[in-house]
């Protein structure tokens, strides 16, 4: 069975401060692997995505993710951090074929400090 | 903008009642999904279609059901609902690209 572990459930940074939230993923195949991100009281939005090719991805919002298949991590960062970037972070694995559901880890919820 | 929208958006019901939630997309996608969003446990998916009247479990889908007879309405239903199942519902449509793209929410408390 598939499954993500996001090992931190919160971070607090520094507005200004690098950002990295951690991600590890089990999958019996090629994995199809998300961030999203969800703001208070709002649906979840797709940060970025990696199927195939460069394993280093990036996304909007000044985001980046790196996928190490020797590790099974699939690692979020950001070189600098803003307040607006306060918000949960969710990971998720999957695949292009049968159900093509998503499982998701529990989230990491970030607070940027002044 | 996927074009999803999810009804109710809030809904307060007492135990035992039937509550049917709504998700509506209008972009024809085949792929349909209903999950709940509970602190600690991210998002689990209850049920999904993948076409009209073709649909199966997830992996919490105990004490729900669902229903499609368009392509674009996946109904969620709670035939009595107990205080374990207030929780967020989102519903959400694959793209042909493998990514889900997430309505807004229907935020469900059941007293």
């Amino acid at each position: 069975a598939q499954s993500v572990t996001q090992p931190d459930i919160h971070i607090t940074v520094s507005e200004g401060a690098s950002l990295e939230l951690r991600c590890n993923y089990s999958y019996g195949a090629t994995p199809y692997l998300f961030w999203y991100v969800q703001s208070p009281g709002q649906g979840l939005q797709l940060l970025l995505k990696y199927f195939s090719g460069d394993t280093l991805v990036q996304g909007i919002k000044g985001f980046e993710a790196e996928f190490k298949r020797s590790q099974s991590s699939f690692n979020l960062r950001k070189p600098s951090v803003h307040w607006s970037d306060a918000a949960e972070y969710f990971c998720a694995v999957g695949a292009n074929t049968g159900r093509r559901a998503l499982t998701f880890g529990s989230g990491t919820r970030l607070q940027v400090q002044p | 903008d996927a074009g999803i929208t999810q009804s109710p958006r809030h809904k307060v019901t007492e135990t035992g009642t039937p509550v049917t939630l709504r998700c509506h997309q209008t972009e024809n996608h085949r792929y349909m999904y209903w999950y709940r969003q509970d602190p600690g446990h991210g998002l689990r998916l209850i049920h999904y279609s993948y076409g009209v009247k073709d649909t199966d479990k997830g992996e919490v889908s105990d004490g729900y059901s669902v229903s499609r007879s368009k392509t674009e309405d996946f109904l969620l239903t709670l035939e009595s609902a107990t205080s374990s199942q207030t929780s967020v519902y989102f519903c959400a449509i694959a793209s042909n690209t493998g990514e889900l793209f997430f309505g807004e929410g229907s935020r469900l408390t059941v007293l």
